[in-house]
């Protein structure tokens, strides 16, 4: 049973508007939530994340939004440029007993494509 | 500062064979991770290490792979013997104590099993 959900395999937008990727989890013990990005052949690289305590974190042109009552998190891109052409997954982690971060459990990715 | 290095990029077996993988970490991090990512899907833990000590290998199918990271520094993950069903990415990634949900990420070694 997948925890964390990326539903939207594929997503297309014109270069300058905004992305939406979208991450659905079933975990409510996950607190901490992460954007990787990956091109091909490379492998993932950390973009992004939020804390529970928090519904919206923003780094330049990326800001996650988390919807901890619909278990729900979304990365917007605005602008979107052909360099963020890749695979985005998300990824969630719960803390441990031992007060330490668990592992972190991966959707299946978004591949979004950004057109000139 | 170095990435996390691994080798080799890609490897072709037969199935029934035997496979090892090598992982160098950034320097200085703890933590080190092995994670498999089969074509479509999100990678998936195998085993994670603090220095040489296994923290969490639940989902490491033990009857055939194994892993290592004897000096808490670098990590060997082997496969013997090697399934159809083995074909995937395995990934690399490692972290550090004050940042331990960032994992920086190797560029992966792409096994596939005939």
């Amino acid at each position: 049973d997948q925890q964390v959900k990326q539903n939207s395999p594929s997503l297309s937008v014109q270069e300058g508007r905004i992305s939406i990727l979208n991450c659905d989890y079933t975990n409510s013990m996950f607190d901490y939530f992460l954007w990787y990005k990956k091109y091909p052949a490379e492998g993932p690289t950390f973009l992004i994340s939020i804390s529970s305590i928090k519904d919206k974190n923003e780094d330049g042109r990326f800001t996650v939004f988390l919807n901890k009552s619909a278990k729900h998190l979304s990365l917007h891109i605005v602008p979107s440029q052909p360099g963020d052409s890749a695979v985005y997954f998300c990824a969630a982690s719960a803390m441990n007993y031992g007060g330490s971060q668990g592992n972190l459990i991966f959707g299946k990715g978004t591949k979004l494509s950004v057109k000139p | 500062e170095a990435g996390v290095a691994q080798s080799p990029r890609y490897k072709i077996i037969e199935k029934r064979q035997s496979v090892a993988f090598w992982c160098n970490p950034i320097s200085g991090h703890a933590t080190l991770y092995w994670y498999q990512q089969i074509l479509g899907q999100g990678p998936k833990l195998l085993i994670q290490f603090q220095n040489n000590g296994v923290v969490d290998d639940s989902q490491l199918p033990k009857d055939r792979f194994s892993a290592e990271r004897l000096k808490g520094v670098d990590s060997t993950l082997k496969i013997q013997p090697a399934k159809l069903e083995d074909s995937a990415v395995y990934l690399c990634a490692s972290s550090s104590r004050r940042l331990a949900n960032e994992q920086f990420f190797g560029p992966g070694t792409r096994l596939t099993v005939l």
